[in-house]
């Protein structure tokens, strides 16, 4: 069964401090791997996706198919970081897109 | 660009009364998606519409339902309202780019039923 788990619903670090949002997903066939951010009174957007292997903000994703992980890092955590985090997965187009529970991230000043 | 574009902003309904939620999807997207967040479920998928035919659906009762017009816009219907309906229901369009898909979510409309 598609499935995306985030295993923490809350997450804590101090300003500067090194990040890490896990994600694990179950799929069978090659999906396409996403993080959405939703920051206080803002809309749910899209922050990175695995397929433009890009660095949004300081974030990075790596998509590890042997473990089927995604997991969110970032060096050196803001307070604007803060936020909640959703991991996301699609099996391409026409086919739906699953989401995590989400992760609430707090930058302790 | 305009973006997706969700009214009403705010719902309050009675157990067992019936609402319908519009979302305007921005112009040229012919994929809306509708999902329920709450603060325990997190996003769960409702449907999925694209040039006016569900594409895909997920797992909710069938008082639930959906429709897309021929301009894209959509509306989500729900039917005999119950307390666990009170939500945050988000609709998002969906476009695929060269650097991959993209989901563009609205606002939302928050339901409160009482």
């Amino acid at each position: 069964a598609q499935r995306v788990t985030q295993p923490e619903k809350l997450l804590s670090v101090f300003k500067g401090a090194p990040v890490e949002l896990k994600c694990n997903y179950s799929y069978s066939g090659s999906p396409e791997l996403f993080w959405y951010v939703q920051y206080s009174r803002q809309r749910l957007q899209l922050l990175l996706r695995h397929i433009s292997r890009e660095s949004i903000k300081g974030f990075t994703a790596d998509l590890n198919k042997g473990e089927t992980s995604f997991h969110l890092k970032k060096p050196f955590a803001q307070e604007e970081d803060s936020a909640m985090y959703y991991c996301a997965l699609s099996g391409g187009t026409g086919n739906q897109f699953y989401f995590g529970t989400g992760t609430s991230l707090t930058v302790i000043p | 660009k305009a973006g997706v574009t969700q009214t009403p902003r705010y719902l309050i309904k009675t157990r067992g009364q019936q609402v319908t939620l519009s979302c305007s999807p921005i112009s040229g997207h012919r994929s809306v998606s509708w999902y329920q967040q709450t603060p325990g479920q997190g996003l769960q998928f409702l449907f999925e519409y694209f040039s006016e035919t569900q594409r895909n659906k997920g797992n909710f009762p069938g008082r639930f339902s959906g429709r897309q017009f021929s301009n894209s816009r959509s509306e989500m219907n729900v039917s005999t309202l119950e307390l666990g309906d009170s939500a945050l229901y988000l609709c998002a369009s969906r476009y695929r780019g060269a650097r991959g898909e993209k989901l563009f979510f609205g606002s939302g409309t928050q339901l409160s039923v009482l």
